[in-house]
């Protein structure tokens, strides 16, 4: 089974710093990976898939790169809708598993 | 509007069963891989079960296979996950979530969830 670890486990920026988000895989996942933001009480919000694709009506200040088993997510100018948890997932093997990482809050500083 | 609406939580005692259900509206439900993923409280995200649609496919992730089935009903737009032997650490919100690609092989699905429904709580206490 593949594993996710995310770094760092909580990030205390300000409004308007850039994040730089970390997601690492213990294997190579190709370019398999996607990554999610949720808030308190809401379900998971799609940002970014096959690495680095965004969702629909993600704004372009959220961007994804990386490939293999190193990934990061960056959000270019924190906006205080931001301040959330982000989680990576990557989908690999056959049949498939899916597998999710343990998660980054980012905290307004 | 595309939108999942999951049912049938609540609490069970451990050993029991207990069946959810989340209906799909706003897209056409039978070309997608549909999934299940849960949340324990303060926890973080965990993929349960997935299903494909005309190809047979179904998957679990360990820790339910055996205890849990996936199924869904095409004519009625519903997606289903049967529980039983429930285990404490079952406790959790069930999400469904739908697959970011529609009408696609098993090869290039479960890569990412575009739409999730707002959960449902299960509990599992004595």
């Amino acid at each position: 089974e593949i594993l996710l670890t995310q770094s760092p486990a909580t990030l205390s920026l300000s409004p308007g710093q850039r994040a730089t988000l970390s997601c690492r895989a213990s294997q190579s996942v190709d370019l398999n990976l996607a990554w999610y933001q949720q808030k308190p009480g809401q379900p998971p919000r799609l940002l970014i898939y096959d690495a680095l694709n965004r969702a629909t009506g993600i704004p372009a200040r959220f961007s994804g790169s990386g490939s293999g088993t190193d990934f990061t997510l960056t959000i270019s100018s924190l906006e205080p809708e931001d301040f959330a948890v982000y989680y990576c997932q990557q989908r690999s093997g056959w049949p498939p598993k899916v597998t999710f990482g343990p998660g980054t809050r980012v905290d307004i500083k | 509007q595309v939108q999942l609406l999951e049912s049938g939580g609540g609490m069970v005692k451990p050993g029991g069963s207990l069946s959810l259900s989340c209906v799909a509206s706003g897209f056409s439900f039978k070309d997608y891989y549909m999934t299940w993923i849960r949340q324990a409280p303060g926890k973080g995200l965990e993929w349960v079960a997935s299903t494909g649609s005309g190809n047979g496919y179904t998957g679990y992730a360990e820790s339910v296979e055996g205890r849990f089935t996936i199924s869904r009903d095409n004519a009625d737009n519903t997606l289903y996950l049967r529980m039983n032997s429930l285990r404490p650490e079952d406790t959790a919100v069930y999400y469904c979530a739908r697959d970011v690609r529609g009408d696609v092989l098993l090869t290039y699905a479960l890569t990412a969830f575009d739409i999730w429904g707002r959960g449902t709580m299960v509990t599992v206490s004595s």
